[in-house]
């Protein structure tokens, strides 16, 4: 058990729909990161934050946002949902603020269905 | 941006067989992790790696920054060390993970 909790493990929607996906770090990190897998474009990094506040974005597209809350958990919103954003869903955190440079602990995944 | 590639793509081995994964990037990064995805689909973090060697139980890495690799070794395979294998750099911020080495373990 990492210790990251990703809710809920399996959405099944339709396109044009809106989702939130949940993330609880491990006790102690201040540091959330989101991923994307899918069969396309394999495991992409979507974004970082930190102690609340954004800091670093990588592949993630203008339908999708994110925030981090003042009791550490994050949400990542994914809007007017498409075919091709049908994927597995992961977050990570760790304990320091610099993109990348700490070792990650995942989160089960939660795994969206757009029908 | 960088590219990271991973070799083999796909491994086949008896169990109690060793085996190396290799991780190539283009470009000087700030570090590299190697992550397992057992069948069931998690994500475990193996080592965080920008440099030198380190090693935990059966499994072992190196990377060598100025030759812009990382060397995974596994020994004495088990059939629970079946998965997908991935490195992930990271430079300027941005996380960009290798496409993966699918290692299976035959009983």
């Amino acid at each position: 058990d990492s210790g990251v909790t990703q809710t809920p493990k399996h959405l099944i929607t339709a396109t044009g729909q809106r989702v939130t996906l949940r993330c609880s770090p491990r006790s102690g990190d201040l540091s959330v990161y989101w991923y994307q897998q899918s069969l396309d474009q394999g495991l992409q990094f979507l974004i970082h934050y930190y102690n609340g506040e954004e800091r670093a974005k990588g592949n993630i597209l203008e339908r999708f946002s994110a925030q981090q809350f003042p009791d550490l958990h994050s949400e990542l919103n994914l809007s007017s949902l498409e075919l091709g954003d049908s994927a597995l869903y992961f977050c990570a955190s760790s304990v320091g603020g610099t993109t990348g440079n700490q070792p990650q602990h995942f989160g089960d995944g939660t795994r969206l269905s757009i029908l | 941006g960088i590219q990271v590639e991973q070799s083999p793509p796909d491994l086949i081995l008896q169990e109690g067989a060793n085996s190396t994964l290799r991780c190539n990037f283009s470009d000087s990064v700030n570090n590299l992790q190697w992550f397992h995805q057992n069948p069931w689909g998690q994500l475990i973090n193996l080592f965080y790696i920008p440099s030198g060697t380190k090693q935990n139980g059966r499994l072992s890495a190196t990377t060598v920054a100025t030759e812009r690799y990382s060397l995974l070794y596994i020994s004495s395979s088990q059939t629970t060390d079946s998965g997908v294998y991935f490195c992930a750099v990271n430079r300027d911020d941005k996380i960009i993970f290798g496409k993966g080495t699918r290692l299976h373990i035959l009983p």
